[in-house]
Formats: structure tokens, sequence, C-alpha cells
């Protein structure tokens, strides 16, 4: 199975601060990596597909990048909404993994 | 407006069965590969598996923590995708959300708001 792992696990970040989260899989995985934004008991959200394709209606300030094994989710100005827990998912091989999750709180 | 809604969930004991109901509509059900991901309390996502369409002849693929004990199915006349879950452990207590595979892109573009499953004595 291929292993994805996320870091940080948990970020204090500001309203206005640029953000960035990293995704590590165990092995390459080309483009095949989707994120997505859960809020407490809420269903997990699509934002990125194929690394760094905007999901339809995703904000610009979403963006993503990385290839292969390494892989980044950039928030360039957060906004109050975007607190929320991040996942990334690799959809490359079976099983489909996903990370552990990066949560991101308000400073 | 694309639309799927879980149903099915409860609470079982340990060793029980539950089947699970997701219910699309909003766009062409019998075009997409349908998946189940979980969620137990508190931790992160774990996909379930998958189903594809009939061009594909409806094949599946499952997580090894649920292969031989869930099954995954669907009824494209009835826009619906279905998670049959049988000897069910404590371990399978989570919140079971349906999701919809982009054509083309193999990724979850839309999911459902989730069903509680509780697995207990």
């Amino acid at each position: 199975d291929i292993q994805m792992t996320q870091s940080p696990s948990s970020l204090s970040a500001s309203v206005g601060d640029r953000v960035t989260i990293t995704c590590r899989a165990s092995q390459g995985i080309s483009n095949s990596l989707a994120w997505f934004q859960q809020k407490p008991g809420k269903a997990p959200k699509s934002l990125i597909y194929a690394a760094s394709s905007l999901q339809s209606g995703v904000p610009s300030r979403f963006s993503g990048s990385g290839s292969g094994t390494d892989f980044t989710l950039t928030i360039s100005s957060l906004q109050p909404e975007d607190f929320a827990t991040y996942y990334c998912q690799q959809y490359n091989s079976y099983p489909i993994t996903f990370g552990q999750g990066t949560r991101l709180e308000i400073k | 407006e694309v639309q799927l809604v879980e149903s099915g969930g409860g609470l079982v004991q340990p060793g029980g069965s539950l089947r699970l109901s997701c219910e699309a509509s909003g766009f062409i059900f019998s075009d997409h590969y349908m998946d189940w991901v979980r969620q137990a309390p508190g931790k992160g996502l774990e996909w379930v598996g998958r189903t594809r369409r009939k061009a594909n002849s409806y094949t599946t693929e499952y997580a090894a923590s649920v292969k031989g004990r869930f099954t995954i199915s669907r009824d494209d006349s009835k826009n619906s995708l279905y998670l049959q879950m049988n000897s069910l452990k404590t371990e399978d207590t989570a919140v079971y959300y349906c999701a919809r595979v982009k054509s083309g892109f193999y990724y979850f573009d839309y999911w459902g708001q989730g069903t509680l499953v509780t697995v207990s004595s």
C-alpha cells in the first residue's frame, strides 16, 4: 500500500497568512493526488485534483503543486472560512489512501 | 445540482449485518464509478471500496480491512449505490460516505453527507 504522510499534523495561523501543507507519498504516484477540506461534522469537500487542478467553484487562493512523491497545498491568504482539516489522497493505485490530515487552527 | 444522500445507518451488534444506501441525483449516475469512504469518530478518512460502471462490468475493488465482509453494488435504474456490511466488528464504527468518482480523472468530486454506523453490544 502507498503511505501518505502529511506535515504538519496541526498548524496555527492568522487571517491573511500564507499557509503551505506538505504531503509525501511512500512511492511515486505521478500526479494522481487530490486535496480535500473537511469542517467539523461535515463531509469532505474537493479542492484540488491531478495535484494542481482547481475543482470548479473553489477559490483561487487555493493552489496545489508537485509530482511523483512530494506535493504541497498552498492557501495564499487565509480567510476565516478556511480553518478546517485538510487531507491529501492518492488515487494512482489500489488501495486508495489518505494522509492523516492537517488541522488548521486560528492563532 | 449533484446530490448524494446516504441512509441506512444505525446501531448494530458485533457480528451483525447492515445495508447502506446512497441515492444520487443531478447527474447521469450510470456514467460514474462510485465509492464508499468511512471515518471513525475523531479519526481520518479510510477508503472502503469502489464499483465501476456497466461498461466496466460493474467490477469492484475493496480495502483489505473489509474484503470478504462488505459488498458494494449499484442499481442504475434507481440511481442508487449500496454497501452490504456483514460480520460487523466494533472497529467498523464510523460515518460512511458515498462519493462520486470524476469520469476520466478518478478522484472524488462530490461526497454525500454521511450516515453513522455504530457497532456495539
